[in-house]
């Protein structure tokens, strides 16, 4: 039973370009959080998706950030024109259902964007 | 606004001490309260949580403990390992049904040989 995968693993980007980051759930999976670890900080919650919905995007920038999960495929972090700002881990987290609690929320090793 | 803070930034146990981590919060709709650990390169991995209920946790060498008129919850680890060495994250949500998370900045444990 394989775990999140995210992909890519590193993306390298110059300012002003468009990144995709990729998250898989865990199989059974239907929920997607997305969260942001910039250098020496703690995890930051940017957004809460189910299969076609958004739940919760109170943590994502105004601008420039949006995430999918198409009913079929990968759940989906874009960011347009991006700036060195936007160096980051992001994880990608998945659970069964909502309120499945934080004990079946796992977490996928992570893709570093890095913008030069 | 900062809703965990947790310290120290990094700790350095010799082997076989006992690692201390500390973790305050401040929204008081917060009934769960996890820790995480993390290794180089990977994600974060959930280690042990406690509710509110209960004011201390054990599960192996790890053991939280929850203090919740100071709104404050520590990481102890006993007999600490090489192994151990890791960043760890306190963390803390409110289970209205949602699993979103606010983390503490993390805590940099190396345990030397």
């Amino acid at each position: 039973n394989a775990g999140v995968m995210q992909n890519p693993r590193h993306l390298v980007r110059r300012r002003g370009q468009e990144a995709r980051l990729r998250c898989s759930p865990m199989k059974g999976h239907s929920h997607v959080y997305w969260y942001r670890q910039l250098p020496e900080e703690g995890l930051k919650f940017m957004v809460y998706l189910q299969k076609e919905n958004i739940i919760d995007e109170s943590g994502m920038p105004k601008e420039r950030f949006s995430a999918e999960f198409p009913k079929e495929g990968p759940s989906i972090l874009r960011i347009q024109q991006v700036v060195r700002g936007d160096s980051a881990a992001y994880f990608c987290a998945s659970s069964p259902r909502r309120g499945a609690g934080n004990e079946k929320l796992f977490f996928g090793s992570g893709t570093q964007l890095s913008v030069l | 606004q900062q809703q965990v803070k947790q310290s120290p930034q990094s700790l350095i146990v010799q082997k076989g001490g006992i690692s201390i981590i500390n973790c305050a919060y401040e929204n008081t709709a917060f009934d769960y309260f996890p820790w995480y650990q993390q290794f180089p390169g990977k994600g974060p991995a959930l280690l042990i949580a406690i509710r509110p209920d209960v004011s201390e946790k054990k599960e192996g060498r790890f053991t939280i403990s929850f203090n919740k008129s100071a709104k404050q919850f520590s990481l102890h680890i006993m007999d600490s390992q090489p192994g151990d060495s890791a960043t760890y994250f306190c963390a803390a949500s409110s289970q209205g049904g949602s699993e979103k998370l606010v983390f503490g900045k993390g805590t940099k444990l190396t345990v030397n040989p």
